[in-house]
């Protein structure tokens, strides 16, 4: 059985602020962690895949971080807008094909 | 490109009737997915294709569900007979697989409700 842990479960943050949260994974056979963004009432939207050890990828005010030897990746989100709202899932992919999704971490920004 | 398209929006059956998700994926994309989301377990893999041909369907429940895709454009989940805990949102997902940096686009579910 493979272990995609996310925390905290959720999260309130105040609008403004600076915000991370953490995906944990098997550090053995990595072949990539994916991180998606799904807001309420919508599908989950590809924020990163990110596939090498010190791999950091960015995308606006969202970055993400990623340590395959330790198994964990840490996605940061600078000066929270109401927008940013959501669930964040991580997703390691086992095996080259079979993405396994963690249990995401709910977000809420408080204006 | 108009996304994965999947339909119908919303099913509301009785229990014992046969239900049937449809999806369309984005053309060009090789791998198919199935995943089933609930409050207790999250987005659940339930089975995946790549090129129309099944790979794994480990996570499908149980005899009830089956899955096909008898063409590049087009795959269904079936689910019969259909019991209240299958209450869920369906979604289908395709990827167009290029080592391993291709995300996977959603489609918008199927929020099935068994009574």
């Amino acid at each position: 059985i493979l272990n995609v842990e996310q925390s905290p479960q959720s999260l309130h943050v105040q609008e403004g602020d600076s915000t991370n949260f953490t995906c944990s994974f098997p550090s053995s056979n990595f072949y990539a962690l994916h991180w998606y963004r799904w807001e309420t009432a919508k599908s989950p939207e590809a924020l990163f895949v990110m596939t090498l050890n010190g791999d950091e990828k960015k995308k606006g005010r969202i970055s993400a971080t990623l340590n395959t030897k330790e198994g964990y990746s840490y996605l940061y989100i600078k000066g929270s807008q109401p927008e940013d709202s959501a669930t964040y899932l991580c997703a390691f992919l086992f095996g080259n094909e079979k993405l396994t999704f963690g249990t995401g971490t709910r977000l809420t920004i408080i204006p | 490109d108009a996304g994965v398209i999947q339909s119908p929006r919303h099913e509301v059956t009785e229990m014992g009737q046969e239900v049937t998700l449809r999806c369309k994926p984005i053309s060009g994309h090789d791998y198919l997915f199935w995943y089933r989301q609930t409050m207790m377990r999250g987005l659940e893999l339930l089975i995946y294709f790549n090129n129309n041909v099944p790979i794994d369907d480990s996570g499908m429940p149980e005899d009830r569900f089956s899955a096909k895709m008898p063409n590049a454009s087009f795959s269904t989940l079936k689910i019969q007979p259909s019991e209240p805990r299958d209450s869920a949102v369906y979604f289908c997902a395709s990827s167009h697989r290029q080592g391993y940096n291709s995300p996977l686009h959603f489609g918008n579910g199927t929020r099935l409700t068994v009574t």
